[in-house]
């Protein structure tokens, strides 16, 4: 299985500064037939399922505000939040769709510093 | 819009088995992959099962593998988690989420199990 690792575990942002989170896949999940990274990134409120925010690593999901945005590719990627706001905090996940057993990383916690 | 609405949980005490449901519309079911994921409480997401759009081809985390069934009825816009053997750590937030070419994109607001004596 391919294992996602996020860094950091938990992470406190000041309102209006930018929040970085890393994702680092075990296997490389860039498809070399389409050129496409298959990783996405999910945001996750208290008491609500994932939200999906970004996939192929760098789209922005419909809706989704352009603070966001994902970067990187084969094993290395990012979750970018330009200027968070308070509504950000959730935790958030990367997820590897390269194969049919799909694995998520551990999660990363944004709060407000 | 894409609804998927999951049912089914409850408390069950180690060893016995739950089958969890999930109703979809909004979207054509019969042509979408879906998926099973769990949470467990205040923890992360575990990916547990997934079946194909016409239910011929299925794959599972090592974790459920024989002990779970993942199934679906077309014919009624309906997923299905068999659980059999249950123990204490599959106690979870149940989810089914739709899959895309792109992304696995809807989630439903998940069903609680509970395993517990």
């Amino acid at each position: 299985d391919i294992v996602m690792t996020q860094s950091p575990d938990s992470l406190a942002v000041s309102l209006g500064e930018r929040a970085t989170i890393n994702c680092k896949s075990s296997q490389n999940v860039l498809s070399k037939s389409n050129n496409k990274n298959y990783l996405a990134w999910y945001q996750q409120k208290p008491g609500q399922p994932p939200k999906v925010l970004i996939y192929w690593a760098s789209t922005r999901e419909s809706g989704v505000p352009d603070r966001f945005s994902g970067s990187g590719s084969g094993t290395d990627f990012t979750l970018t939040i330009s200027s968070l706001q308070a509504e950000d905090v959730a935790v958030y996940y990367c997820q590897q769709h390269y194969t049919t057993q799909r694995t998520f990383g551990q999660g990363t916690k944004l709060e407000i510093k | 819009q894409v609804q998927l609405v999951e049912s089914g949980g409850g408390v069950v005490q180690p060893g016995k088995s739950l089958r969890l449901s999930c109703a979809a519309s909004g979207f054509t079911f019969g042509s979408h992959a879906m998926h099973w994921v769990r949470q467990a409480p205040v923890k992360g997401l575990e990916w547990l099962a997934i079946i194909s759009y016409d239910g011929s081809q299925r794959y599972y985390a090592d974790s459920v593998k024989g002990r779970f069934t993942i199934s679906r009825d077309n014919s009624k816009n309906t997923l299905f988690l068999q659980m059999n053997s249950l123990r204490d750590e599959d106690t979870a937030v149940y989810y089914c989420v739709r899959g895309g070419n792109s992304v696995d994109d809807y989630w439903g607001q998940g069903t609680l199990v509970t395993v517990s004596s």
